[in-house]
């Protein structure tokens, strides 16, 4: 167990809906990352969060948000969901600046569009 | 760009034969590295990580890496393979800022 939360497990729906994953960082960690695991795409950065703001952006698309609120729990918003957006979207957690680099990842959140 | 490459997207080994999983990497300044696994239906979890302190990283599970400059590689090794390493395992780099960028994944299976 990594200490990080990600609800829900699994997610099934619609294209063109709008979905919110949520992500509870380990405690003490300032910062959050999001990633996507897709079979065609492999694991990818989508965006990073630091005590609130936004530090680096990755291969996120536009119909793609991502928030980090005041208790550092972090929600990565979808919207306009197409088939190509099933995929385990996966959040992490780091001390930043200590041990720099590691992160610590949760189990994930399988979305399943139809 | 920093960058990994790992080579083989599968490897079988026997129970008790030597794991080496390879990667390389592309990168203009001393990298951080990483290897992660990942078991199915899980998150990644962090097996070992270089960040140029020694050359050999030793990691949890037996698993450990050597990083070598002259040959841009940072493979993964253990000397006697259990079912129970039966996964896929991901070479990672530490790129701007603090983001990992991952290679494409190696999946080990473990015969009997």
């Amino acid at each position: 167990d990594s200490g990080v939360t990600q609800t829900p497990k699994h997610l099934i729906t619609a294209t063109g809906q709008r979905v919110t994953l949520r992500c509870s960082p380990r405690s003490g960690d300032l910062s959050v990352y999001w990633y996507q695991q897709s079979l065609d795409q492999g694991l990818q950065f989508l965006i990073q969060y630091y005590n609130g703001e936004e530090r680096a952006k990755g291969n996120i698309l536009e119909r793609f948000s991502a928030q980090q609120f005041p208790d550092l729990h972090s929600e990565l918003n979808l919207s306009s969901l197409e088939l190509g957006d099933s995929a385990l979207y996966f959040c992490a957690s780091s001390v930043y600046g200590a041990v720099r680099g590691e992160q610590f990842f949760g189990p994930g959140t399988r979305l399943t569009v139809l | 760009a920093q960058s990994v490459t790992q080579l083989g997207s599968h490897v079988s080994v026997s129970e008790g034969a030597l794991v080496l999983l390879r990667c390389n990497y592309s990168s203009s300044v001393p990298p951080y590295l990483f290897w992660y696994v990942q078991y199915p239906n899980q998150g990644l979890q962090l097996l070992l990580k270089y960040t140029s302190a020694a050359t050999l990283v030793k990691g949890i599970n037996g698993f450990e890496a050597e990083f070598k400059k002259s040959e841009t590689s940072f493979h993964l090794t253990k000397p006697s393979a259990h079912m129970s390493d039966a996964a896929e395992y991901f070479c990672a780099v530490l790129t701007s800022g603090s983001r990992l960028t991952f290679g494409e994944g190696t999946q080990l299976t473990v015969n009997p």
